[in-house]
């Protein structure tokens, strides 16, 4: 079956650092990939997605490529802000069901 | 555009009363998933509605029921409530076909059972 894995958090950074969460999946097929942010007391909300290998989904500064290869797709951006701190999920969708497989969430602390 | 609106935004219930879940989704969605968020579990899906039909299911006792309305909108009931159902149940919605879209998620309805 379909499964995402994701770093265990938190992650702690001070402002303007360089973040990276990993995320690799094992899926039937061709899985789209999203990564969904959830701020503190909210639902998650779609960040980027990327739906054939070797694409790269972008919002906000974050960026993550689709790597067939590595069965990856890792969330990066250059220089976080305090107002990042939240949770990050990684999630794909595959064989038709349309029903997002999520990973178990990375919380983010960014620290001024 | 609105998004998707669940309602209440919290709830305080005893065991072994039933309560009831709304979401309204985004206009022009048709499909409707509800997800349980505890620190322990994660995010477990629960079932999904597509045109007011039971498309998918999770793997949740029979106490956890939903349905669809003709406009889209949602409802999920708990009967019998446990302790271990104290949880943040997510409603998110999607056109459901074709191409993913993505979901977009409700700020959710945070229930307690005491």
């Amino acid at each position: 079956g379909n499964s995402v894995t994701q770093m265990e958090g938190p992650v702690t950074l001070s402002e303007e650092a360089f973040l990276t969460i990993n995320c690799t999946y094992t899926a039937t097929g061709y899985p789209s990939l999203f990564w969904y942010v959830q701020y503190p007391g909210e639902g998650l909300q779609l960040l980027l997605k990327a739906t054939k290998a070797d694409d790269k989904g972008s919002n906000k500064g974050f960026e993550a490529t689709y790597r067939k290869e590595t069965t990856s797709f890792h969330l990066e951006k250059g220089s976080v802000q305090v107002s990042d701190s939240a949770v990050y999920f990684c999630a794909l969708e595959s064989g038709g069901s349309y029903i997002p497989t999520f990973g178990r969430g990375t919380s983010l602390i960014v620290h001024p | 555009k609105a998004g998707v609106t669940q309602t209440p935004r919290y709830l305080i219930k005893t065991r072994g009363q039933q309560v009831t879940l709304s979401c309204s989704p985004i206009s022009g969605h048709r499909s409707v998933s509800w997800y349980q968020q505890t620190p322990g579990q994660g995010l477990q899906f629960l079932f999904e509605y597509f045109s007011e039909t039971q498309r998918n299911k999770g793997n949740f006792p029979g106490r956890f029921s939903g349905r669809q309305f003709s406009n889209s909108r949602s409802e999920m009931n708990v009967s019998t409530l446990e302790l271990g159902d104290s949880a943040l149940y997510l409603c998110a919605s999607s056109l459901g076909t074709g191409n993913p879209y993505g979901y977009t998620f409700g700020s959710g309805t945070r229930l307690t059972v005491v």
